[in-house]
């Protein structure tokens, strides 16, 4: 069963330290991977898509890695900003399924100052 | 329109009613997805239109939830005699296609609350 899980569920970071927030998934076979940010009350807004070449992918304070081998992805986020405060949700599209996508549960990230 | 609209943001109903959640997709986009939301889970594939394509409709829960995409843009949700385990945020996207890579946009969602 294609499946995507995230850690931690939750976590309060200071303004302006760094976080990093975790994605493994075992959806196969694999066709890329993306990162989204949920603001509470609004729709996901996408941040990265990778695929299978991708090792690293960065927008603006957001980077994200994907090790396709062990089928792990990591999402980091520098320099936290209070409008950092959102839920990140980690999302796998799958060849095999019509590019269908399997959501993780998401990670919340509060940011306090 | 500059991006998905849903419609209503919040519907309190009582259970056995039926409710219609509606979506207005970016101008353009001719792939739509319904997705259902609960508290704390990821979210739940419901159905997929592409073009004038026979829409997916393989996450539909119960045969008591339907949809449709009239003229390829506005899409409804319908969902009968409502129970409180419908009660969960229901998401629309839109994307110009179903490309490995295509981008999703999302709308803010419609909060469903079944007493």
């Amino acid at each position: 069963k294609n499946q995507v899980e995230q850690s931690p569920q939750s976590l309060i970071i200071l303004e302006g330290k760094n976080c990093t927030l975790q994605c493994n998934y075992t959806v196969s076979p694999f066709s890329n991977l993306r990162w989204y940010k949920q603001d509470t009350g609004r729709g996901p807004v996408s941040l990265t898509i990778m695929t299978f070449s991708e090792n690293t992918k960065s927008n603006g304070r957001y980077t994200a890695t994907l090790d396709a081998d062990t089928k792990q992805s990591s999402l980091h986020i520098t320099a936290s900003q209070l409008s950092d405060s959102a839920s990140y949700i980690c999302v796998v599209s799958s060849k095999a399924a019509g590019n269908k996508l399997t959501f993780g549960g998401g990670t919340r990230v509060l940011v306090k100052p | 329109g500059a991006g998905v609209s849903q419609s209503p943001s919040n519907k309190v109903t009582e259970k056995g009613k039926d409710v219609e959640l509606r979506c207005d997709p970016i101008s353009g986009h001719t792939a739509l997805y319904w997705y259902r939301q609960s508290l704390g889970q990821g979210l739940e594939f419901l159905i997929y239109f592409q073009g004038n394509s026979a829409p997916d409709k393989s996450g539909l829960p119960s045969d008591r939830f339907s949809a449709e995409r009239t003229g390829g843009s506005v899409s409804t949700l319908t969902i009968q005699r409502t129970q409180q385990e419908d009660s969960a945020v229901y998401l629309c996207a839109s994307s110009l296609a179903r490309g490995a890579n295509e981008k999703l946009f999302f709308g803010s969602g419609t909060q469903l609350s079944v007493l």
